[in-house]
Formats: C-alpha cells, sequence, structure tokens
C-alpha cells in the first residue's frame, strides 16, 4: 500500500518570506514517481513537478525548489520569497504500481498556503 | 484544443436520484481518473481506467459506477445520490507512457450537493 503525508493542514505567511510544505511518503516499492500539484481559490489543479525514485537531484524553478531525499521518504517543497498568488493548497502525489501493473496515484490531504500581503 | 472537461459544473439533487457525470478529454489519453475532494481529505479516487473498456476500483468506490465506452470519455454515475455524496468530483486523465507516469491533466470539477 501507498501512503502520502502532508502533516502541515494550514500555512500562514507574510509576503516575502519562505515557506518550506513537507511530504513524506510510503511506498515498498523501487520504482516510483512523485508530484506536487497546485490548486489556487478558482480551483483547477495544476501540474508543478514530478520526480521518480532514481533522481535524487534536488530542483528549483525560479522561487519554487524541490527537496527529495530517499533516506527519509520526504519530498519537501520549498517556496523562496513568497507571493500572494503563491496562495493555494499543494497536494503531493505517490505514483507507485498498484495490481495489474499500472502506476496509480495517491495524494496527500494538502496544505493550505496562505500569504498575507 | 479545450483538454479536459467535465459537464456539469454544478447540480443539485435529492436523496435517491441519479445523475450521470461526464469526462471528455482530447488528447487522446489511455489513462481516465475520477475523484472526489472533500474538506480536510484531499483527493481521493473513486475509479479509474487504463484503457477504452476497461475499469478498476480505486479508494472510495461504493455507491458509484463508472463507464468507458470510448476513449475520449469516461463516465461517473450515482444510482441512488446520498447526502455522503456531497463533494467536488474532478476527472483526470494521463498518457499511457510508462503505464501511466506522467502527470495528470485535471478538468475543472463538478460541485455536486445531496440534500
Amino acid at each position: 500500500a501507498q501512503k502520502v503525508t502532508q502533516a502541515q493542514t494550514e500555512i500562514s505567511v507574510v509576503e516575502k518570506e519562505d515557506v518550506t510544505l513537507d511530504c513524506v511518503y510510503e511506498t515498498r516499492d523501487t520504482t516510483y514517481y512523485l508530484f506536487w500539484y497546485k490548486q489556487p481559490p478558482s480551483g483547477e489543479l495544476v501540474f508543478l513537478i514530478r520526480r521518480n525514485s532514481f533522481d535524487e537531484q534536488n530542483e528549483i524553478s525560479g522561487r519554487y525548489s524541490w527537496n527529495f531525499q530517499k533516506s527519509t521518504s520526504s519530498f519537501n517543497f520549498t517556496i523562496t520569497a513568497s507571493q500572494v498568488v503563491d496562495s493555494a493548497v499543494y497536494f503531493c502525489a505517490l505514483s507507485a504500481v498498484v495490481s495489474g501493473g499500472s502506476y496509480i496515484p495517491t495524494f496527500g490531504r494538502g496544505t493550505s498556503l496562505i500569504v498575507h500581503p | 484544443n479545450a483538454g479536459v472537461t467535465q459537464t456539469p459544473k454544478f447540480r443539485v439533487l435529492k436523496t435517491g436520484q441519479s445523475m450521470t457525470l461526464l469526462c471528455a478529454q482530447d488528447m487522446n489519453h489511455e489513462y481516465m481518473y475520477w475523484y472526489r475532494q472533500d474538506p480536510g481529505m484531499g483527493l481521493r479516487l473513486i475509479h479509474y481506467s487504463v484503457g477504452e473498456g476497461t475499469t478498476a476500483k480505486g479508494e472510495v468506490p461504493d455507491g458509484y459506477n463508472v463507464s468507458r465506452l470510448k476513449k475520449q470519455n469516461f463516465l461517473l454515475g450515482l444510482e441512488s445520490a446520498a447526502p455522503s455524496q456531497t463533494s467536488v468530483y474532478f476527472c483526470a486523465s494521463s498518457y499511457d507512457w510508462d503505464r501511466g507516469r506522467l502527470q495528470q491533466f485535471f478538468g475543472p470539477g463538478t460541485r455536486l450537493t445531496v440534500l
């Protein structure tokens, strides 16, 4: 069975602060994929990043960075110099093999980030 | 290129009524999914399909049925709606490449209220 835990239900910061969203996952598979999605107040879900289990390099995209550590089964997401437009619910997801051989994602419960001006 | 579309956007049902939610995608994706989103519960998988004519149960399938008669469409049915099925329903699709390992593309959601 696979599981994703996002222990932070809600985070509130002031604009320009850095913020890290935690994601801890559980799986017995050696091959798996991790994702982050953003859900702004408008409601749509937007893909941010995918990382496979064999690639532990950290990634940076503008103000966004991701830290993948297999040793602690974590895939954390940091926003540097947060902005009001970053206010959203962020979901971490794990895709591992289910019966039938397909990779089906499991989502965490999400972290609501509120950035105050 | 519309991506993933969902019909309807909003619906109010009375307990015991039935309805069908339609999901359509124009990206030729093999994989399609239905999720429900409830406050504090994240996205929970109801059913999914890995190809035309195939469906499988997800985490919370009870009270729902699905059909994938055409590759581009994935229908979610509620035979006898219950208040516990009040939720926002999202459809998603993904490529078949590497058995669905790529990211999912989501529809805009359907807000369903069961009275």
